[in-house]
C-alpha cells in the first residue's frame, strides 16, 4: 500500500521560515494536500492540489510538489502556526495521510 | 454558512455495530462528495471511506468488510456503520465535505470538516 512519510517534529524560531516534507514514491505525480490541525480542534485544509491556498489562508503558507517530496513553506512563523499538519493524497481512489508532523515554534 | 455536526453513542460495545450520523446545514447535501475520517486518541488521521455526490461508495481497504456509508437526503444526513468493533475502533470520527469536480476523486480535498465526535469502544 502506498504511504506518506512525515517527520515527527519540526521546530522554528518565531519570525523564521518552516518547511515541512512529506515522502512518497513518485509523489510529484499526485496531487499533494496540507491540513492544520491545532489541539482539540478539527484539521483545516490549508493547501490543495499542491500549491492552492483556500479563502482564508493566510499567504505565508505555501506549498510545492516534485519527484517524490511534497514540501508545505510558512513563512514568518507565528505562535498560532503551532500545530500538526498532515500531508495527504490519493492513491488508487483510496485516500492517505502521512503520519503528522508537530510544528513548534520555539 | 455550511456546517457539519456529527453524532451518536458516545460508548459501544466490543463486536457491535458503531452508527453515526452527520447532519448537514447550510447547503444541499447532493452537491458534494462527503467523506468519514477518524482519528484515535493522540494519533493521526485515518480515511475511511467516501460517498460521491453520485451515491457511489469507497473505501479503505483495511476497513472496507466492516463499513457502510449512506446518505439520507430527506433528512440532510450521512451516516456511518461500523461492524464487529475493536478497542481499535476508539477514535474521533469525522465527517467531512469532500470537494472537486468529476468523477476522479484524485484532484478532490477535504475542504469543511465537522467537529468530530469520540467513540470509545469498550466493555
Amino acid at each position: 500500500s502506498y504511504e506518506l512519510t512525515q517527520p515527527p517534529s519540526v521546530s522554528v524560531s518565531p519570525g523564521q521560515t518552516a518547511s515541512i516534507t512529506c515522502s512518497g514514491n513518485k509523489l510529484g505525480d499526485k496531487y499533494a494536500y496540507w491540513y492544520q490541525q491545532k489541539p482539540g480542534q478539527s484539521p483545516v485544509l490549508v493547501i490543495y492540489q499542491d500549491n492552492k491556498r483556500p479563502s482564508g489562508i493566510p499567504e505565508r503558507f505555501s506549498g510545492s510538489n516534485s519527484g517524490n517530496t511534497a514540501t508545505l513553506t510558512i513563512s514568518g512563523i507565528q505562535a498560532m502556526d503551532e500545530a500538526d499538519y498532515y500531508c495527504q493524497a490519493w492513491d488508487s481512489s483510496t485516500v492517505v495521510f502521512g503520519g503528522g508532523t508537530k510544528l513548534t515554534a520555539l | 454558512q455550511v456546517q457539519l455536526q456529527e453524532s451518536g453513542p458516545g460508548l459501544v460495545r466490543p463486536s457491535e455495530t458503531l452508527s453515526l450520523t452527520c447532519t448537514v446545514s447550510g447547503d444541499s447535501i447532493t452537491s458534494y462528495h462527503w467523506s468519514w475520517i477518524r482519528q484515535p486518541p493522540g494519533k493521526g488521521l485515518e480515511w475511511i471511506g467516501y460517498l460521491d455526490y453520485r451515491g457511489i461508495t469507497n473505501y479503505n481497504p483495511s476497513l472496507k468488510s466492516r463499513v457502510t456509508i449512506s446518505v439520507d437526503t430527506s433528512k440532510h444526513q450521512l451516516s456511518l456503520k461500523m461492524n464487529s468493533v475493536t478497542a481499535a475502533d476508539t477514535a474521533v470520527y469525522y465527517c467531512a465535505r469532500t470537494y472537486g469536480s468529476g468523477n476522479n476523486p484524485l484532484s478532490w480535498y477535504f475542504d469543511l470538516w465537522g467537529r468530530g465526535t469520540l467513540v470509545t469502544v469498550s466493555s
